[in-house]
């Protein structure tokens, strides 16, 4: 089954412990991205990547770190994370122009 | 820099009726723009997308949106809506070509709830 698989689905934490949120796709997709969402301000990207070891900020990059090593893997990196870093992050990829499909979601807390 | 506006946060509408959900967008350069629809609880799944060519875009689920370059608008319609439509919906825009292409930027959501 294609899928975009995200992990942890929930998490809380307290400011400036280190996490990683991990992204996997199974569809060989070149492009990936991370999103946050928070209410009334709709989906904000964060960082994307349109291939191995190629990435870009979007619209939010501050605080956050990615990589991209392998293909399937996209993990999104808070080396030191704050409480306005609570939200519900979405991890995407697609093939260039092909539909985006989108992970489950992760719910963060920051105390 | 590119930015979405949607004009209305939420459109209560009655089972059957048709619906439309306005979408305003800038650019200085071409747009590829996109529909998606969040049921609750759920991610983001796509509802149609126009890239180039007719500039009416048919979708899944009896969507249809239409691009008015004119007035950099590219609202999304459905004739009759059913009570399973309630959700949240999104239009997002990314610049065509060049190396920023995957840079999207979405609009504040649109929450549609159809009554009975």
């Amino acid at each position: 089954e294609a899928q975009v698989t995200q992990n942890p689905r929930y998490l809380i934490t307290v400011t400036g412990k280190k996490l990683t949120v991990t992204c996997s796709q199974n569809m060989n997709h070149e492009y990936m991205s991370w999103y946050r969402q928070d209410p009334g301000l709709g989906l904000r990207q964060i960082y994307y990547s349109m291939n191995v070891e190629v990435t870009d900020k979007g619209d939010v990059p501050e605080g956050y770190k990615v990589s991209r090593k392998e293909k399937r893997n996209f993990p999104l990196i808070l080396e030191s994370p704050s409480p306005n870093q609570t939200s519900l992050y979405f991890c995407a990829s697609s093939s260039q122009w092909g539909t985006q499909y989108f992970g489950p979601g992760t719910r963060l807390l920051v105390l | 820099a590119q930015s979405v506006t949607q004009l209305d946060s939420q459109v209560p509408v009655f089972e059957e009726a048709p619906v439309e959900l306005r979408c305003n967008y800038s650019s200085s350069v071409s747009v590829y723009l996109f529909w998606y629809v969040q049921y609750p609880n759920q991610g983001l799944q796509l509802l149609l997308k126009y890239l180039s060519g007719s500039t009416l875009v048919k979708g899944i689920n009896g969507f249809e949106a239409e691009f008015n370059k004119s007035q950099t608008s590219f609202h999304l319609r459905k004739p009759s809506v059913h009570i399973s439509d309630t959700a949240e919906y999104f239009c997002a825009v990314s610049q065509a070509g060049g190396t920023s292409y995957g840079k999207l930027t979405f609009g504040q959501g649109t929450i549609l709830t159809v009554h009975p």
